[in-house]
This record gives structure tokens, C-alpha cells and sequence, in this order.
């Protein structure tokens, strides 16, 4: 499979714990997107990086959420202390930014926080 | 920022109908428009995309399209099918600026046999 792939694919954890999610983008892509999505939402912008750079993080994210791509290659997601509203599907989403103006998504993190 | 508003939340259609889309966009740089589809429990998946240069857009019964001066853009299905039934989400994005994707609320939309 060479499209994005995203890992794991659900996370049960306790409140107050951290996770991490991982993403694998399409090689070559060079940018890759973290999205949130809740039921019956679209796609909520998280954060994204060219490379190994972050471009933006979204105002909304709190202190708790930190992305990384290191090499540019992966990325990885983390939350501290999850609380029960970060309960949502995370999406990753890469992008050639040259040739092809397609963002192809990964099938998704489902976290739950109990 | 840019904020992207998609109208309506749901949508039900008869099976052959036609069914419309409607977003706009806040920010006047944004030049890429695409469209995902995504079923249930799957990924999202581009269907079409428009770019600002031009105003329509076709492929087979799907159409999209944009009027940059009043900053909206549609998404036209025609001869709409069972298969059709999914919800979709419209985005904008500045291309070689930011290349930031900002993606309205989706559109649930029900096809009716």
C-alpha cells in the first residue's frame, strides 16, 4: 500500500494520559497535514509542515497537542493529559506541493479518552 | 484565517435528481477548491477540484463551480445514483502561499430510491 498510512488505528486511553499517533505520508510528499474530525464535522485544521518544518499551528490547539516530522518523512502527533474532549478521529493528509495539487488523507487515529 | 461555509448540513435527493452544494470562502488569495467525498467509516477522497483561473469544471455528473467575486463555488451532482449517497466537504486553499487546506462542515447528503 503506498498511500498515507496512519497508525494505530484506535487508541483507548484514560484521561490524563498522553498518546501518540503516527503518519506515514506518500514518499516524496513533502507536505503533510493533521486534521481533527468529529462526528458530523468536517475536517478541523490542526497543523501542518513542508519537510521537517511547521508552517502553522492552529489557534485552537492547546499547549497539550505537539506535532514533529524530524526527517521530513513521518510525523507523529502527541497529546498530554488527555482530557475526554479530544475524543475524535485524527486524520493525517500529504500533499505533493510541486506536481499535483491533491491532498491524499490517511483512514485515521480514532481516539477515545475515558 | 480563512473560513470556509458549506450549505446545506444534509441534503436528500430522489434517486436521478439533481443535487447542489454551496460554499464560500473569507479569504480573496485562496485559489484551489476541492472536493472529498467521504463514506461511512472511510477516508475522505477527492472527487474534483477547481482552480482559480477558471470557472467551471466537469468530470462525467459531477461539476463544480466558482465565482471569485462573490467568493463561492458549488458542487453540482447530476443523475444522482445510490452510490452517491456519502458525505461531502468542500476546502480552499492558497497555493504556493501557505497551502493550508481549510475544509467547511461537510454536507451529509441521502439519495431517496
Amino acid at each position: 500500500d503506498t498511500g498515507v498510512s496512519q497508525n494505530p488505528r484506535h487508541k483507548i486511553t484514560k484521561r490524563g494520559q498522553n498518546v501518540t499517533f503516527r503518519c506515514d505520508p506518500i514518499s516524496e510528499h513533502n507536505r503533510l497535514y493533521w486534521y481533527r474530525q468529529t462526528l458530523g464535522q468536517g475536517p478541523e485544521f490542526l497543523t501542518y509542515f513542508q519537510n521537517e518544518a511547521q508552517l502553522e499551528k492552529s489557534r485552537l490547539l492547546s499547549d497539550r497537542f505537539s506535532a514533529e516530522r524530524p526527517k521530513g518523512s513521518f510525523s507523529t502527533l502527541e497529546i498530554q493529559r488527555t482530557e475526554q474532549g479530544d475524543s475524535a478521529m485524527y486524520l493525517c493528509a500529504s500533499r505533493s506541493g510541486t506536481k499535483n495539487t491533491e491532498a491524499f488523507f490517511g483512514q485515521g487515529t480514532r481516539l477515545t479518552v475515558v | 484565517g480563512e473560513n470556509v461555509e458549506q450549505h446545506p448540513s444534509t441534503l436528500s435527493v430522489q434517486e436521478g435528481d439533481s443535487a447542489v452544494i454551496k460554499c464560500t470562502y473569507s479569504d480573496s488569495a485562496s485559489n484551489y477548491f476541492p472536493w472529498y467525498k467521504q463514506e461511512l467509516g472511510k477516508r475522505p477522497q477527492l472527487i474534483i477540484d477547481i482552480r482559480s483561473n477558471v470557472g467551471e469544471k466537469k468530470d462525467q455528473r459531477i461539476a463544480v463551480t466558482l465565482n471569485k467575486t462573490a467568493k463561492h463555488f458549488s458542487l453540482h451532482i447530476t443523475e444522482t445514483q445510490p452510490e452517491d449517497s456519502a458525505v461531502y466537504f468542500c476546502a480552499a486553499s492558497i497555493l504556493n502561499r501557505d497551502d493550508k487546506i481549510i475544509f467547511g462542515k461537510g454536507t451529509r447528503l441521502h439519495i431517496l430510491p
